[in-house]
C-alpha cells in the first residue's frame, strides 16, 4: 500500500495561494489521489480528486506530475476559514499525518 | 439525506469493559469503512465493507476488535476488554463501489476515553 509523506505543518496569510505537495513514490496503476480538509472534532471531508495532469473544482485544484509520485494541492485565495488539516489520500484507505495550514490575517 | 451518522458521539468507559459504537452510511452506499484517529495523527484505517462483506481489516485490528455489518446497512464496531490506548477517535465513512474514484463521506466520529 503506497504510504504518503505531506509536510507537517504550514502557515499563510488571507488572499494568498498556497500549495501542499505530498509525496507517494509507491503509488499503484490504478490508484487515484484524493484530497481531505478536516477540522477540529469533525470527520475529514472530500475536497478533490484526481489520477494524472490537472484536476480543478470550485475550491481547489490539483497537480500531478506525469510520474504519478507527487501531487500538489493549490488553494487560491485563502482565508481565515481556510485553517485545517489537510490529507493527501492515495488509494481507498491510507492517509498521511497530514498537513497542518495556518491562514493568518 | 442527512449524511453519514454515527452514534454516541461521546463514550467513557472504564479499562476492561466492552463498548460498541455504530454508524449509519448514507443510504444508497454500499461501501463502509472505520478508521480510528488518534490527536495529532492521520485517520488509520481499521476495517472496511462492501455490502455485508467485511473486504479488507487491518492488521493493526486486534482480536479485541470486531466489526459488523449484517444487512448492509448499519455497521457496529466493538471493542471487549478496553484499554486506555484505545482512547482515540472513531471515524466512519460510506461510499459507493460503482464510483470508481471512492470519494468517502465521513461521520461525525465517535470519541472514546478508557479511564
Amino acid at each position: 500500500l503506497a504510504k504518503t509523506t505531506q509536510p507537517i505543518s504550514m502557515d499563510s496569510y488571507e488572499g494568498q495561494e498556497v500549495n501542499i505537495t505530498c509525496s507517494h513514490n509507491n503509488i499503484a496503476t490504478n490508484d487515484y489521489i484524493t484530497w481531505y480538509q478536516q477540522f477540529p472534532s469533525q470527520g475529514p471531508r472530500f475536497i478533490i480528486q484526481g489520477y494524472k495532469t490537472k484536476v480543478t473544482n470550485e475550491v481547489a485544484s490539483l497537480f500531478i506530475p506525469a510520474d504519478r509520485k507527487s501531487s500538489t494541492l493549490s488553494l487560491p485565495r485563502v482565508s481565515l476559514s481556510d485553517t485545517a488539516v489537510y490529507y493527501c489520500l492515495v488509494g481507498k484507505i491510507i492517509f498521511g499525518k497530514g498537513t497542518r495550514l495556518h491562514i493568518l490575517p | 439525506d442527512t449524511g453519514v451518522s454515527q452514534d454516541p458521539r461521546h463514550k467513557i468507559t472504564k479499562r476492561g469493559q466492552n463498548v460498541t459504537f455504530r454508524c449509519d452510511p448514507i443510504s444508497e452506499h454500499n461501501r463502509l469503512y472505520w478508521y480510528r484517529q488518534t490527536l495529532g495523527q492521520g485517520p488509520e484505517f481499521l476495517t472496511y465493507f462492501q455490502n455485508e462483506a467485511q473486504l479488507e481489516k487491518s492488521r493493526l485490528l486486534s482480536d479485541r476488535f470486531s466489526a459488523e455489518r449484517p444487512k448492509g446497512s448499519f455497521s457496529t464496531l466493538e471493542i471487549q476488554r478496553t484499554e486506555q490506548g484505545d482512547s482515540a477517535m472513531y471515524l466512519c465513512a460510506s461510499s459507493l463501489s460503482e464510483d470508481r474514484t471512492y470519494e468517502q463521506y465521513f461521520g461525525p466520529g465517535t470519541r472514546l476515553t478508557v479511564t
